[in-house]
């Protein structure tokens, strides 16, 4: 069975500071992960994808098949990031079922 | 243009009642999702239509929970008999039926909850 596991429920971090929220899966096949948010009072949105190797506002995000890894990372966090992170796992093309992990919210302190 | 919407926004429900929640997708997505999220969970696939036709309901609960798409469109997922495990936020999402630019649009969701 395919787990996605976000260690942190709560992560604070200066404004200005390095954001790093990990992710971690388990899955036996290629998989594609995804990050969505969701900003208060605002419905789950997508953020990135893997398989994009983009970086939106900020935000980037490397799978790391040894270690079962796709860790978000920004290295200088703003006060409008401040949100709920989840990593979402779909076991690949032809697959439909989204598997989230717990989330992580991210507080920006001023 | 619009996006996934979802009524009522919240319901509370006595223990033992019927509840319907609707969920309007984007026009012209074909797959559509329903989800459960507890609180302090991230969100768990319950059932999944292509168009009209529900191919997976493999995460539905219990045969309380009950999902239709009668024309491809609207859907409406249905909890019989109420309890109080059931309360939680249900999201709804669409999609294309593009595999290789999948993503799902979420709706904002109906908190239920059960007394």
């Amino acid at each position: 069975a395919q787990r996605v596991t976000q260690p942190e429920k709560l992560l604070s971090v200066f404004k200005g500071a390095p954001v790093e929220l990990k992710c971690n899966y388990s899955y036996s096949g290629s998989p594609e992960l995804f990050w969505y948010v969701q900003y208060s009072r605002q419905r789950l949105q997508l953020l990135l994808r893997h398989i994009s190797r983009e970086s939106i506002k900020g935000f980037t995000a490397d799978l790391n098949k040894g270690e079962t890894s796709f860790h978000l990372k920004k290295p200088f966090a703003q006060e409008e990031d401040s949100a709920m992170y989840y990593c979402a796992l779909r076991s690949g093309a032809g697959s439909y079922q989204l598997t989230f992990g717990k989330g992580t919210k991210l507080s920006v302190i001023p | 243009g619009a996006g996934v919407s979802q009524s009522p926004r919240y319901k509370v429900a006595k223990r033992g009642q019927d509840v319907a929640l609707r969920c309007d997708p984007i026009s012209g997505h074909v797959s559509l999702f329903w989800y459960q999220q507890a609180l302090g969970q991230g969100p768990e696939f319950l059932t999944y239509f292509q168009n009209e036709a529900q191919l997976d309901k493999s995460g539905l609960p219990s045969d309380r929970f009950f999902a239709e798409r009668p024309e491809g469109s609207v859907s409406t997922l249905k909890i019989q008999r109420t309890q109080q495990e059931d309360s939680a936020v249900y999201l709804c999402a669409s999609s294309t039926d593009s595999i290789s630019n999948y993503e799902q649009y979420f709706g904002p969701g109906t908190r239920l909850t059960v007394t």
